[in-house]
């Protein structure tokens, strides 16, 4: 079955404490993103990937680290996790980009205390 | 990117077609129209999309004006299950990708 997986899909921390959220891509996608969804504020992206080793800003790229060493995998790293990063995540991936079809993982919600 | 408006919330009653709008008045020309939802907190569902010409498919319809400053999904019947949050976006930007604040659709038995 085609999909996006996420790892985890929900989490506890504290802060400062590092921590990595695992996507993963059956479909030989070429570009992957992350999402994060406040309440009131939509989806805003993270990061994106167009390519393995390529990597690009969204618009609240701060605070994040992704990196795209297979074409399947695209973790995003929190280094030291504050609690206004606490949110529901999203990991997407598509065939050619953004102006295709995205197929979203089903999330991770993150609490940061 | 093009900005896109959509109103804040609809109601449709179960079994009727709903009809939500979208605003893309600063769209150029090889931006497409793309339609996603999202039901409850689950990851945002693709629907359509479209560049010119109406698109149909298997869960809906989506038709653009000629002028391509608005455009219109089209739940032929809708259902309880499509209760949900739908988002339109248009997409230049091979990379970068903007949902705004969405449409919440209200089915009403």
């Amino acid at each position: 079955e085609a999909q996006v997986t996420q790892n985890p899909r929900y989490l506890i921390t504290v802060t400062g404490k590092k921590l990595t959220v695992t996507c993963s891509q059956n479909m030989n996608h070429e570009y992957m993103s992350w999402y994060r969804q406040d309440p009131g504020l939509g989806l805003r992206q993270i990061y994106y990937s167009m390519n393995v080793e390529v990597t690009d800003k969204g618009d609240v790229p701060e605070g994040y680290k992704v990196s795209r060493k297979e074409k399947r995998n695209f973790p995003l790293i929190l280094e030291s996790p504050s609690p206004n990063q606490t949110s529901l995540y999203f990991c997407a991936s598509s065939f050619g980009g953004a102006n295709q079809p995205q197929h979203f993982g089903d999330g991770t919600r993150l609490s940061i205390l | 990117d093009a900005k896109t408006t959509q109103p804040t919330s609809m109601d449709c009653a179960e079994g009727r077609a709903a009809n939500l709008p979208c605003n893309h008045s600063t769209i150029s020309g090889n931006e497409y129209v793309y339609w996603y939802r999202q039901i409850h907190s689950q990851g945002p569902q693709y629907i359509i999309h479209g560049l010119k010409n109406n698109e149909t498919n298997e869960m809906a319809s989506l038709i653009i004006t000629e002028d391509r400053k608005s455009s219109t999904l089209i739940l032929p019947h809708a259902t309880l299950r499509d209760t949900a949050v739908y988002y339109c976006i248009v997409n230049t930007n091979a990379g970068k990708s903007t949902f705004g604040d969405g449409t919440t659709l209200t089915v009403k038995p």
